[in-house]
């Protein structure tokens, strides 16, 4: 399995409370992705990363808001948790090119 | 933009029968690779298989095999000898060549049950 770990597992946080998703890999590789998945939706792709410090946004980008000082580090942060926000979060690596893209283990976010 | 659609969201069939998954893309690429994707009630996320769009023979791994059809744009996934540790979530995904950095594009899935 890819070294991939998320953290926290599992959160429940209030409305309007700010709330930071922290994907750690041990490979080395340079692009990061944070997608959420709802029911109905299959997997949907919020930001990547494929550089340190260097991000952009992916298809549901609107609330959310990430950081990568380091190549290991990819954080997630909702500035301000909507229930619209509760949703499983899972990062994702790929290496350059023509890579596969290999998964963490997802955070459940439940916002009441 | 792409699309991925999965057209099936639940299938049911007996143990060591074979099953298809359904799996049609649009997108104005002519380069790019197709992934399926198997999730079980675990929730991790485990890559099936990968075809390359410019490959014309059909990706197989062990008891998992496509039907890549570039002109038509549809690619199924096959099942032989169905096991009860396949039941799970299969998603469709799509990547541009070069956009390994885009991330991927994936269909709503399809909850496959295999009965014993």
């Amino acid at each position: 399995d890819a070294g991939i770990t998320q953290s926290p597992r599992h959160k429940v946080t209030e409305t309007g409370t700010p709330v930071t998703l922290r994907c750690h890999q041990t490979e080395n590789h340079r692009y990061m992705y944070w997608y959420r998945q709802d029911p109905g939706h299959g997997l949907r792709l919020i930001h990547y990363s494929y550089g340190v410090k260097d991000t952009d946004k992916g298809e549901v980008s609107d609330g959310y808001s990430v950081s990568r000082s380091k190549t290991e580090d990819f954080l997630l942060t909702l500035e301000s948790a909507t229930s619209s926000q509760t949703s499983v979060y899972f990062c994702a690596i790929s290496a350059p090119g023509p890579s596969d893209q290999f998964f963490g283990p997802g955070t459940r976010l439940t916002v009441l | 933009a792409q699309t991925v659609t999965q057209s099936q969201p639940e299938m049911s069939v007996q143990e060591a029968e074979t099953v298809t998954l359904s799996c049609t893309y649009d997108t104005s690429e002519n380069n790019y690779y197709l992934f399926w994707y198997k999730q079980p009630p675990s929730r991790q996320m485990i890559l099936v298989i990968r075809q390359e769009a410019y490959k014309q023979q059909n990706a197989t791994e062990n008891r998992f095999s496509v039907n890549f059809q570039k002109a038509a744009k549809s690619f199924s996934l096959k099942i032989s000898d169905s096991q009860l540790g396949d039941t799970a979530m299969y998603f469709c995904a799509f990547m541009k060549q070069g956009g390994g950095a885009d991330g991927l594009t994936f269909g709503k899935g399809t909850h496959l049950i295999i009965q014993p």
